[in-house]
């Protein structure tokens, strides 16, 4: 009954490879997002969907590209790996934020990604 | 552009003393801000927020916005207090869309 869950837990990979890292919630939420939190454990988003719709889109690379095929899934793919890669994903999902209440965000337990 | 600090990157405690984290914001609007706890081996989770003015675990935060700031304080600190704190803002209404701000994290270390 884990309620934001991510696979894999551990990425080993090569520099210049393509992955990706899936995201699923249950809790019925119509929000998610994507955090990285680097080497200093410094957490930033990344990106985030409503109901399917990019909604954040911070400063990120092009080869970073989320896919949400429905309100219960974000998967982030990433192409052309880099060293600087190397973070800890976080997906983290929550109620409507268009909605102007207060919205706890539930987070997933991070995918250690390790570029090599 | 919005902004967290949390000055103090490792703090240590003995168990049964106060603790105070302390977190600064910078934000021209009218801010949200939260505390969130990563335990080791535990996901990152919302301690408490600034809006419910709740105590949670003994913890209590006071939104001070004259001082723009927000610590997270406990009077006896335990050793299970042991983790990641995070201070997060977010901006509030607008076309924000829940965007949290996090500060470099504190890891709170209580000895016995």
């Amino acid at each position: 009954d884990t309620a934001v869950s991510q696979t894999p837990k551990y990425l080993v990979t090569q520099m210049g490879n393509d992955k990706s890292i899936k995201c699923e919630q249950n809790l019925g939420h119509d929000t998610m997002y994507w955090y990285k939190q680097d080497s200093k454990k410094f957490l930033k988003i990344m990106f985030s969907y409503n109901n399917k719709e990019l909604i954040i889109n911070e400063t990120v690379p092009n080869r970073f590209s989320p896919k949400s095929p429905d309100k219960a899934h974000l998967n982030l793919h990433i192409n052309s790996l880099e060293l600087g890669d190397s973070a800890v994903y976080f997906c983290a999902s929550s109620t409507s934020v268009t909605r102007s209440s207060y919205n706890e965000q539930f987070f997933g337990p991070g995918t250690r990604l390790t570029v090599l | 552009a919005q902004r967290v600090t949390q000055p103090e990157k490792l703090l240590s405690v003995f168990k049964g003393a106060p603790v105070e984290l302390k977190c600064n914001y910078s934000y021209s609007g009218s801010p949200e801000l939260f505390w969130y706890v990563q335990y080791s081996r535990q996901r990152l989770q919302l301690l408490l927020r600034h809006i419910s003015r709740e105590s949670i675990k003994g913890f209590t935060a006071d939104l001070n916005k004259g001082e723009t700031s927000f610590h997270l304080k406990k009077p006896f600190a335990q050793e299970e207090d042991s983790a990641m704190y995070y201070c997060a803002l977010r901006t509030a209404g607008g076309t924000s869309y829940g965007k949290l701000t996090f500060g470099q994290g504190t890891i709170l270390t209580v000895h016995p």
